[in-house]
């Protein structure tokens, strides 16, 4: 089976301080990305990587920073938590994309992380 | 650009209801779409796929038909079960050779009580 880990279930920290989420997978998968899950909003994309120390910015990248040193772990760094990143943070990562072929985005259970 | 568009929830249903919840969805060319599932605690799970016109996902007693014509992508169970509840959400995929991604509705909350 497909596992995509996260490092906490659950995450409190204070306004300014700097936080790391961690995301690990055993696949061997290429992709992996980090979402942000918030009520009525759905999944929004924040980071992806597609390979080993390349990234791209998704649709809402401020405030957030990402390291992929090694190909089966991916990091969502927060410089400096704000109140307004109270949220879910989910990780999944997937085998690369061919033309015209989707391959499953494989999820991890996400992070609650609370900033006070 | 591309969207989805889910109805609101929640959706509460005594078990053994039938189940619809709507999705329709924007997008220039040809998508491929989902409906995924979120059980509590848990992470996301891809519950069916279709990946062109009139095809049929379907899995664990849930269908969904690619409509092109209506730019639909409706889930449907004959008989829901309390283990059904869960977060349904409609997401679509291209791949434009460029920025690829997935792109999520809002998520539809399914309650079924006994």
């Amino acid at each position: 089976d497909v596992k995509v880990t996260q490092s906490s279930r659950y995450l409190v920290k204070r306004t300014g301080e700097k936080v790391f989420l961690e995301c690990v997978q055993d696949m061997d998968h290429e992709n992996m990305f980090w979402y942000r899950q918030d009520p009525g909003l759905g999944l929004r994309l924040i980071y992806f990587s597609y390979d080993v120390k390349m990234k791209e910015k998704g649709d809402i990248p401020e405030g957030y920073s990402v390291s992929r040193e090694k190909k089966e772990r991916f990091s969502l760094i927060l410089e400096s938590a704000s109140t307004n990143q109270t949220s879910m943070y989910l990780c999944a990562s997937s085998s690369t994309w061919t033309s015209g072929t989707y391959n499953e985005q494989f999820f991890g259970p996400g992070t609650r992380l609370t900033v006070l | 650009g591309n969207s989805v568009t889910q109805m609101e929830g929640p959706v509460t249903l005594s078990e053994e209801a039938f189940l619809t919840i709507n999705c329709t969805y924007t997008a220039t060319g040809y998508p491929s779409l989902f409906w995924y599932v979120q059980y509590p605690g848990e992470g996301l799970q891809l519950l069916l796929k279709a990946t062109k016109a009139d095809d049929k996902g379907s899995n664990k007693g849930f269908e969904a038909t690619y409509r092109k014509e209506t730019t639909s992508f409706h889930l449907e169970k004959g008989s829901v079960q309390v283990s059904d509840s869960a977060v349904y959400f409609c997401a679509l995929f291209m791949f434009s050779g460029g920025y690829n991604k997935l792109i999520f509705g809002a998520g539809t909350r399914l309650a079924v009580h006994p």
